[in-house]
């Protein structure tokens, strides 16, 4: 079965820091995705990639960046955290087709004070 | 408004009742409909997809399409306290060159004892 890791599992991060999310999947797929998941929005997509060197901005890209050094890896990088960046975040990874199956990381919960 | 929208919000039946969930997409280009659950503490994990019109059984989940009112349902019979979850519909468009799913904002399921 398709695996996909996320570190850390948690973080507690304060308003102005520095926070990166990483992602690794083990399925070779070409894509992969970051989205977060707050209560009565569902998953909402914010980075996601075709490969490796490239990154695209999803539904809401404000204040995150992301970066895909490798098939493997995709990291989710908030410079300037915010508290209203406080959410659950999941990695996941798929194939190029519209009918392919997504594959999701465990979560990271993220707690900015 | 979301693109994809879900009803009811949550819905509690009886073990070994008849679960019913709605999802309605308001976006003609999507073509592909997937069915994700997500267990507490866990990543969302597909549960069934379908691509046509008409039904898709898949032991006692049977999902439903119809492309035309762009309605997809997914019907779960002989439900057991394990299907206790939050359920997502996402829906994707044709694409060969990464596929990105829309989610609903989700419905909790609660299977009752």
């Amino acid at each position: 079965e398709a695996a996909v890791t996320q570190s850390p599992r948690n973080k507690v991060a304060v308003t102005g820091g520095k926070v990166t999310l990483s992602c690794n999947q083990t399925n070779n797929h070409n894509n992969m995705y970051w989205y977060r998941q707050d209560t009565g929005h569902g998953l909402r997509l914010i980075h996601y990639s075709y490969g490796a060197g490239s990154t695209e901005k999803g539904d809401i890209p404000d204040g995150y960046k992301a970066s895909r050094p490798s098939q493997e890896n995709f990291s989710l990088i908030l410079e300037l955290a915010t508290p209203s960046q406080t959410s659950v975040y999941f990695c996941a990874s798929g194939g190029d087709w519209g009918e392919s199956e997504q594959f999701f990381g465990p979560g990271t919960r993220l707690t900015v004070l | 408004q979301q693109k994809v929208q879900q009803s009811p919000e949550s819905l509690s039946v009886p073990e070994g009742g008849m679960a019913s969930l709605n999802c309605t997409s308001s976006d003609r280009n999507f073509q592909y409909f997937w069915w994700y659950r997500q267990h507490s503490g866990e990543g969302p994990k597909a549960l069934m997809s379908i691509f046509s019109d008409g039904d898709k059984k898949e032991g006692r989940f049977t999902a439903h399409l119809n492309k035309a009112s762009l309605h997809v349902s997914l019907h779960i019979r002989d439900s057991q306290p394990s299907d206790s979850a939050l359920y997502f519909c996402a829906a994707s468009g044709a694409t060969s060159s990464g596929q990105k799913l829309v989610f609903g904002q989700g419905t909790i399921l609660k299977v009752y004892l």
